[in-house]
């Protein structure tokens, strides 16, 4: 079935430093991908998305590129903050799942030092 | 506009104790779902419902049911609560019919003892 790998956590990093989250994937067909980030206490929010091979997500100064290739979706940051401390999730919706139902990875927890 | 409300935030069951977790929302969406996180293993999706009155078994549904009496409402019962349903529960809804992107409340922390 579909399923979703995440580099293992936690991370942590000092402010201003460079972040890569990795993300593989393995599903049938053409999977649409996310990334949904937790801030302590709260729900998921979603950061950014990609539908198709070679899109590239954006959202504040996070990007992931869609690399159909190597099936991945990894998430960076040139600079990140204290505030960018959460766990972050990456997420696959395919075709054969129906229903609009995500996979999840595991999601890494990131913490970040001033 | 609340977008997706959970009640309650908090709770502490004894084991063999029923309670029911309560999943509103107003935004009109299709699509609701049902999620336990764990530590180290992400979400999984316990229940769905693609509509009023229809409802939909996810990756771990064993102890649990649901009901979707109600388009804004979204019901999780546990009948007969264990110790290995001590977890964080996560309520989350999509419009369907082309939008996507799953909407999440703020989470139910429930205790089994």
């Amino acid at each position: 079935g579909d399923s979703v790998t995440q580099m293992e956590g936690p991370v942590t990093l000092s402010e201003e430093a460079f972040l890569t989250i990795n993300c593989t994937y393995t599903a049938t067909g053409y999977p649409s991908l996310f990334w949904y980030v937790q801030y302590p206490g709260e729900g998921l929010q979603l950061l950014l998305k990609a539908t198709k091979a070679d899109d590239k997500g954006s959202n504040k100064g996070f990007e992931a590129t869609y690399r159909k290739e190597t099936t991945s979706f990894h998430l960076e940051k040139g600079s990140v903050q204290v505030s960018d401390s959460a766990v972050y999730f990456c997420a696959l919706r395919s075709s054969s799942q129906g229903a609009q139902k995500l996979v999840f990875g595991q999601g890494t927890r990131l913490t970040i030092n001033p | 506009n609340a977008g997706v409300t959970q009640t309650p935030k908090f709770r502490v069951l004894k084991t063999g104790q029923s309670m029911t977790l309560l999943c509103a929302q107003d935004m009109n969406h299709e699509y609701m779902y049902w999620y336990r996180q764990d530590p180290g293993m992400g979400l999984r999706l316990i229940h769905y419902s693609v509509g009023e009155g229809t409802t939909a078994k996810g990756e771990v549904p064993d102890g649990y049911n649901v009901s979707r009496l109600k388009k804004q409402n979204f019901l999780l019962g546990l009948e007969s609560a264990a110790p290995s349903q001590t977890s964080v529960y996560f309520c989350a809804s999509t419009p369907g019919h082309g939008g996507f992107e799953q909407y999440f409340g703020p989470g139910t922390r429930l205790t089994v003892t």
